[in-house]
């Protein structure tokens, strides 16, 4: 069965300093992985999108992905308050369904 | 942003009642996902459709659950006789494709809470 992994399960972070989360996953049999966020009450927005190793930026949102590592992270750059929000990793599984992170709470500090 | 509507955004029934949530994919999207998203933030894939075909749905949702994606009409997930367990958030998503790369993003509503007491 295919899994994933989060960390760290929360997170504080001043407001301007970089932000890093990271997940790990069971195989490397996906080439399909995402960052969503969902903010507290609300529906779940896509951040970014990386199919290939290495490293995809939207706007201040940068994944990196290494499949042989069998790991994905997510760096948010100059995170601001309102960046505060529970952040989840999704990898595509072999259903085309999106196996989940356990989430990150991110808190940013002003 | 989403385009992906939900509705209700919140529903209350009591054990054994029916409750029944709708789900209007982004304009274009052929492919819906029904999730289940429990109060420890953990996803549980509940069914999805391609135009108004179902693809998979696991073994929970082939017992209380059932759900539709008929032409021009939303798309909608019900369960039959709620029990406290199925109290959670309930995720709809659409996307263009299935088939890899860019245009299987999957876009989401802001879902539905249930609260079954």
């Amino acid at each position: 069965q295919q899994k994933v992994q989060q960390s760290p399960e929360s997170l504080t972070v001043s407001e301007g300093a970089m932000a890093s989360l990271n997940c790990t996953f069971s195989d490397g049999t996906s080439d399909n992985f995402r960052w969503y966020r969902q903010h507290s009450g609300k529906g779940l927005e896509v951040l970014v999108s990386i199919f290939s190793d290495g490293e995809k930026e939207e706007g201040r949102f940068t994944a990196h992905l290494n499949r042989a590592s069998l790991h994905v992270s997510l760096h948010i750059r100059e995170p601001q308050p309102s960046d505060s929000a529970v952040y989840l990793c999704a990898m595509r599984g072999s259903n085309y369904q999106l196996i989940w992170g356990s989430g990150t709470k991110l808190i940013i500090k002003p | 942003n989403s385009k992906v509507i939900q509705t209700p955004r919140y529903l209350v029934k009591g054990q054994g009642q029916k409750a029944k949530m709708r789900c209007i994919p982004e304009k274009g999207h052929p492919v819906v996902f029904w999730y289940q998203q429990n109060k420890n933030n953990e996803f549980k894939f509940l069914i999805n459709f391609q135009n108004q075909e179902v693809l998979q749905q696991i073994d929970m949702t082939e017992k209380r659950f059932s759900a539709e994606c008929p032409s021009n009409s939303p798309c909608s997930l019900e369960i039959q006789s709620s029990e406290a367990g199925d109290s959670a958030l309930y995720l709809c998503a659409s996307s263009l494709s299935r088939t890899g790369g860019p245009q299987d993003t999957q876009y989401f509503g802001p879902g539905t809470r249930l609260l079954v007491l």
